[in-house]
């Protein structure tokens, strides 16, 4: 069974500055897909970024970046420029592969906090 | 454009009674549908998932189970609840084309 894990139940950082925040995940596929979702206090969950395993390069999106190591089996997130509403818990989420018979497994989820 | 209902909002159920949390999407068909609990400190946790109309993949045995009668539509319910089913409850869809999941704003059940 696959399984994620976020080692930082909460993190903080200064507006306008960078922050990693960590996932590491096992699996014996080699096909499947990394997220990271944002919940915001409002609870609505909205998706951050995804990363296709076969690919190498590392997915961005504007201030957010992943560092994919596949062969640790890790996923970590990067915020650059934090701003006030980045504040929000974060998961990272593992699919098996798409189609009809995936599943979508969370972690626990990182408390990002970004204080003005 | 897609969208999923999840209602109600919140809900206040004594011990022992019966639960039944709908969850719609509109403007797609064939979803995969999703019922995650969270509860505080413990994160997301996959309930059941539905891949079609009757097919339902249970992740965790508890005295909680799902329906889906119709195509776009997922119930999750209870004939008894017990304190520690308290927690808040997400609706989600996938569809087979996109990886990406949509989420619906949640149920927050207290069970006192």
């Amino acid at each position: 069974a696959q399984t994620v894990t976020q080692s930082q139940p909460e993190m903080s950082v200064q507006e306008a500055e960078t922050v990693t925040l960590s996932c590491t995940y096992d699996t014996s596929e080699n096909n499947y897909y990394l997220f990271w979702y944002k919940q915001p206090p409002s609870r609505q969950m909205i998706l951050v970024i995804r990363q296709e395993a076969y690919k190498q390069q590392n997915a961005t999106e504007n201030r957010f970046s992943v560092n994919f190591q596949k062969a640790a089996k890790s996923f970590s997130l990067k915020i650059s420029d934090s701003q006030l509403g980045d504040t929000a818990m974060y998961f990272c989420a593992f699919m098996k592969y798409w189609g009809s018979q995936g599943n979508l497994i969370f972690g626990k989820g990182t408390k990002l906090s970004v204080k003005p | 454009s897609q969208t999923i209902h999840q209602w109600p909002a919140t809900l206040v159920q004594p011990v022992g009674s019966p639960l039944s949390l709908e969850c719609t999407v509109e403007g797609t068909s064939n979803p995969n549908l999703y019922w995650y609990r969270q509860a505080a400190g413990r994160g997301l946790q996959l309930l059941f998932y539905s891949v079609g109309i009757g097919q339902i993949s249970s992740e965790v045995p508890q005295n909680l189970s799902a329906s889906r009668p119709q195509d776009r539509q997922f119930i999750l319910s209870s004939k008894k609840l017990l304190l520690s089913d308290s927690g808040f409850y997400l609706c989600a869809w996938t569809r087979d084309l996109s990886v990406e999941a949509f989420f619906g704003q949640g149920t927050r059940l207290t069970v006192v």
